[in-house]
């Protein structure tokens, strides 16, 4: 089975940095993303890491240690906009001809004025 | 524009009735999950399609059913043995197949909001 552990709630300031961290157990892994969903809305895909180290796009940066089970979405110059549920999901083994998904519960992060 | 759409956005449903929830989308894409998503939970996958006319069960596929009749189309039947239906259901696709990496992401659609009266 699969175990994803993210904190449930963040808060921050605008223009500051923060990381969310995301620690998993899994039993073969193909594969960590990072989602961010709206309040109401569908997660929407930010980033994704498969090799050890640091992925940049724009404000936001992801890593992942494959050996230590470990990731984090880093958000730099944060943004009101930036307020919404930040989600981890671990691609595991293939389960028939399909690959699977295992998301975390979610880190719901404030950003405040 | 490509993408996925999911509707209604809202439905309501009497205890003991069936409900279907629509997905469809033009990305081309082979594969289909649907997802429940509770308050303060992650997604659960519900079911999932990685080609026309088969499926898969998900973690929590009692009480639901599905079709997979067209690429575009994977529509979710909510029924009456569904203990506790009310919750947020999304669909997402991806290319699947043998892809691996990014390119084997999941899309999601906007969402339907279930709740049972």
């Amino acid at each position: 089975g699969q175990n994803i552990d993210q904190p449930t709630e963040m808060t921050a300031t605008e223009g500051a940095i923060v990381q969310i961290n995301c620690t998993y157990q899994t039993s073969g892994f193909n594969g960590l993303f990072w989602y961010q969903q709206h309040a109401g809305e569908a997660p929407t895909f930010l980033s994704y890491n498969v090799l050890d180290g640091l992925e940049e796009k724009g404000r936001f940066s992801s890593f992942l240690s494959r050996s230590k089970g470990y990731s984090y979405l880093l958000l730099k110059e944060l943004q009101m906009k930036d307020s919404a549920s930040y989600l981890c999901a671990v691609r595991g083994r293939r389960r028939g001809s399909a690959r699977q998904l295992t998301f975390g519960s979610g880190t719901q992060l404030t950003v405040l004025p | 524009d490509g993408g996925i759409t999911q509707s209604p956005k809202y439905l309501f449903r009497k205890e003991g009735q069936n409900v279907t929830l629509s997905c469809e989308q033009n990305l081309n894409h082979d594969a289909m999950y649907w997802y429940r998503q509770d308050p303060g939970q992650g997604l659960r996958l519900i079911y999932y399609s990685q080609i026309v006319n088969d499926f898969q069960k998900g973690d929590i596929a009692e009480g639901y059913s599905v079709s997979r009749e067209k690429k575009e189309s994977f529509p979710l039947t909510v029924t009456s043995a569904q203990k506790n239906p009310t919750a947020f259901y999304l669909c997402a696709s991806s290319r699947d197949r043998v892809l691996a990496g990014a390119e084997d992401t999941q899309y999601f659609g906007p969402g339907t909001r279930l709740t049972v009266l």
